[in-house]
């Protein structure tokens, strides 16, 4: 089956550095997207990886390894407003996404 | 860059009545956009995949005659929740991406929070 894992909750203080991890099991791979998204609002796109490596914007990175079905966002120099949820989501054989179940990040100052 | 416009934000409406969402892509054609629900505290749930000129596709689960989806051109789908319950309240979100453009993500309406009453 399909399937996508990264942990429920984390916390991290502000300022700091965080990372966020992603397993997934899918049939086929177009690509791993994280996205971010605020309590009541709709998600938005904050990456792309379909190589292997890492991808940096800003003080977001995203790392990919598909020999591993491994990613993670990594959120420096956090700020309160990173408070969100970041969502992992695999582009499968059809490009249909699917997805994580989010991970809920609680930035303390 | 890509905008889906997604109306209404927000919709209250009585158990019983129908109850349409717009979802647009602005500056682009979607020959696909997906439908999304998502209750409080969880992830989005894929609804169906909708489709320009054809029938959409309902994931398991999703009654296709309760959820109707009409994509009749290649700008606008709309979803209907017909014979609202309590139980269908949510917040429904659109999604769609630029053909040809995946690196650029999928970019989501506004969402739609539907309370029914």
């Amino acid at each position: 089956g399909q399937n996508i894992d990264q942990p429920t909750e984390m916390t991290a203080t502000e300022g700091a550095i965080v990372q966020i991890n992603c397993t997934y099991q899918t049939s086929g791979f177009n690509g791993l997207f994280w996205y971010q998204q605020h309590a009541g609002e709709a998600p938005t796109f904050l990456s792309y990886n379909v190589l292997d490596g890492l991808e940096e914007k800003g003080r977001f990175s995203s790392f990919l390894s598909r020999s591993k079905g491994y990613s993670y966002l990594l959120l420096k120099e956090l700020q309160m407003k990173d408070s969100a949820s970041y969502l992992c989501a695999v582009g499968d054989s059809n490009y249909q996404l699917i997805w994580g179940a989010g991970t809920k990040l609680i930035i303390k100052p | 860059g890509a905008v889906v416009s997604q109306h209404p934000s927000r919709v209250i409406c009585k158990s019983g009545t129908s109850v349409k969402i717009e979802c647009r892509s602005l500056d682009f054609q979607a020959t696909t956009m997906f439908w999304y629900r998502q209750f409080p505290k969880q992830s989005l749930m894929l609804m169906a995949t909708s489709n320009e000129g054809s029938k959409a596709t309902y994931e398991q689960g999703v009654e296709k005659d309760k959820f109707l989806i009409n994509h009749a051109s290649l700008t606008l789908s709309t979803l209907t929740v017909t014979s609202a319950h309590p139980e269908d309240s949510s917040f429904y979100i659109c999604s769609a991406r630029e053909p040809d453009r995946v690196a650029l993500g999928y970019t989501f309406g506004s969402g739609t929070r539907l309370t029914v009453v």
